[in-house]
């Protein structure tokens, strides 16, 4: 059965740092890796998504990276601003498994003014 | 984009009573969508998979009978929740695979008194 890691479970920050999330799993056949982020109360919006045989993708101040050998993936945020506080979820999609997710327990970002 | 819409945002009822929620998949077709259950300051977990014109595939631990699905059409999927108690109260998310990517709406929160 996959499960996912995220580490930590809550960080709190300056604004203008740079920092760094992290997400493991224990299955490597996965489909894809995406990450998500969640304010409280909300849905989820999609932020970045890393098929299997892509290393990394950008998109503007994030970055992902994905080492499926390893099972780990990290989302990199630059210039941390206030309004990026929120809950960070990475998910795995195993290969054939009818796209189902499975989520980690996420990582409850803050960034202080 | 895609746009996953759900309904209703919040929901507060009486024990024993059914509640339903909606999701659409605004301007694509969803053959397939996923229903996920997520308790405070936890990830979501799959409740169900929802496929058009047959029956809904339950989680281990999910009660088929409480916790209806109907996916009649390509744009709609709907969970009953039966017979609501306490236990019941959670933020479900529903999602659906639009262009190669997850969309999810925007959650609803049930209140069970």
């Amino acid at each position: 059965k996959q499960e996912v890691t995220q580490i930590p479970a809550a960080l709190s920050v300056p604004e203008g740092e740079n920092l760094v999330l992290n997400c493991s799993f224990t299955d490597s056949a996965i489909y894809n890796l995406q990450w998500f982020r969640q304010d409280p109360g909300k849905g989820l919006t999609s932020l970045l998504l890393i098929q299997s045989s892509q290393r990394e993708q950008t998109s503007g101040r994030l970055n992902a990276s994905l080492d499926k050998s390893s099972g780990r993936s990290t989302l990199y945020i630059a210039a941390s601003q206030p309004g990026d506080s929120a809950t960070y979820l990475c998910a795995v999609t195993l290969s054939g498994s009818a796209r189902q997710l499975t989520f980690g327990s996420g990582t409850q970002l803050t960034v202080l003014p | 984009g895609a746009v996953v819409s759900q309904h209703p945002s919040r929901v507060i009822c009486k024990s024993g009573t059914s509640v339903k929620i909606e999701c659409r998949s605004l301007d694509f077709q969803a053959t397939t969508m996923f229903w996920y259950r997520q308790f405070p300051k936890q990830s979501l977990m799959l409740m169900a998979t929802s496929n058009e014109g047959s029956k809904a595939t339950y989680e281990q631990g999910v009660e088929k009978d409480k916790f209806l699905i109907n996916h009649a059409s390509l744009t709609l999927s709907t969970l009953t929740v039966t017979s609501a108690h306490p236990e019941d109260s959670s933020f479900y998310i529903c999602s659906a695979w639009g262009s190669e990517k997850l969309f999810f709406g925007s959650g609803t929160q049930l209140s069970v008194l």
